[in-house]
């Protein structure tokens, strides 16, 4: 299995859309979780923590379900330029910030 | 505004080229940084985490005296690809430990060997 499963995509939605976003992690000591948005031929920035209680950012909403080591990334209202691949990021444990990355999922939102 | 500057962006070389790539620590006092790879369609995977002062820490499968890590400092880490071939292309990330907070990336290098 691997470390840091994501849904395949891709996704194609028309602006507007409610998209969600699944990540799953084997690692069961792992201890902080992130979204990472990252554009054709660029670096991931970083678009969200995880944090345990959830967490929202405009229309960005982030989920963590430790005990079935399963991380969710929703948005609303999408739009084209919400376009990108999305990542999800786990640590490895410790304080170094070693991070584990999923495959990304691929968004085209269509004006 | 930009924490990590990566350099060069893009390098396209002759096989057999060794290739070094810059990863600068613009406000912060880094001890640790990490490099990651990334090819086509694929997830970003950690090469190795480059302690200043100290030799790198490689994860496994990964060649250590193929890509040499210099962290000299405490604001820049160098990753130098030896002998690179066209399977070393790829896209080289590097980004800092800030502690507490999470990693932010360089702009990476794109790495093309012809």
């Amino acid at each position: 299995r691997k470390e840091v499963e994501q849904d395949p995509g891709p996704f194609n939605v028309p602006e507007g859309a409610t998209v969600a976003f699944n990540c799953t992690y084997s690692n069961s000591a792992s201890q902080s979780f992130f979204w990472y948005r990252q554009d054709c031929r660029k670096e991931p920035k970083l678009l969200m923590s995880v944090y345990s209680s959830g967490n929202e950012d405009g229309r960005f909403t982030a989920q963590l379900n430790k005990a079935s080591q399963y991380v969710s990334l929703l948005i609303r209202d999408s739009q084209p330029s919400d376009s990108a691949t999305y990542l999800c990021a786990v640590t490895s444990g410790g304080s170094n910030y070693k991070l584990t990355f999923g495959k990304g999922t691929l968004l085209t939102v269509n004006p | 505004g930009a924490v990590v500057s990566q350099h060069p962006s893009w390098v396209i070389c002759k096989s057999g080229t060794s290739v070094k790539i810059e990863c600068r620590s613009l406000d912060f006092q880094a001890t640790t940084m990490f490099w990651y790879r990334q090819f086509p369609k694929q997830s970003l995977m950690l090469m190795a985490t480059s302690n200043e002062g100290s030799k790198a820490t490689y994860e496994q499968g990964v060649e250590k005296d193929k890509f040499l890590i210099n962290h000299a400092s405490l604001t820049l880490s160098t990753l130098t690809v030896t002998s690179a071939h066209p399977e070393d292309s790829s896209f080289y990330i590097c980004s800092l430990d800030r502690g507490s907070q999470p990693q932010h990336f360089g702009d990476g290098t794109r790495l093309s060997i012809l």
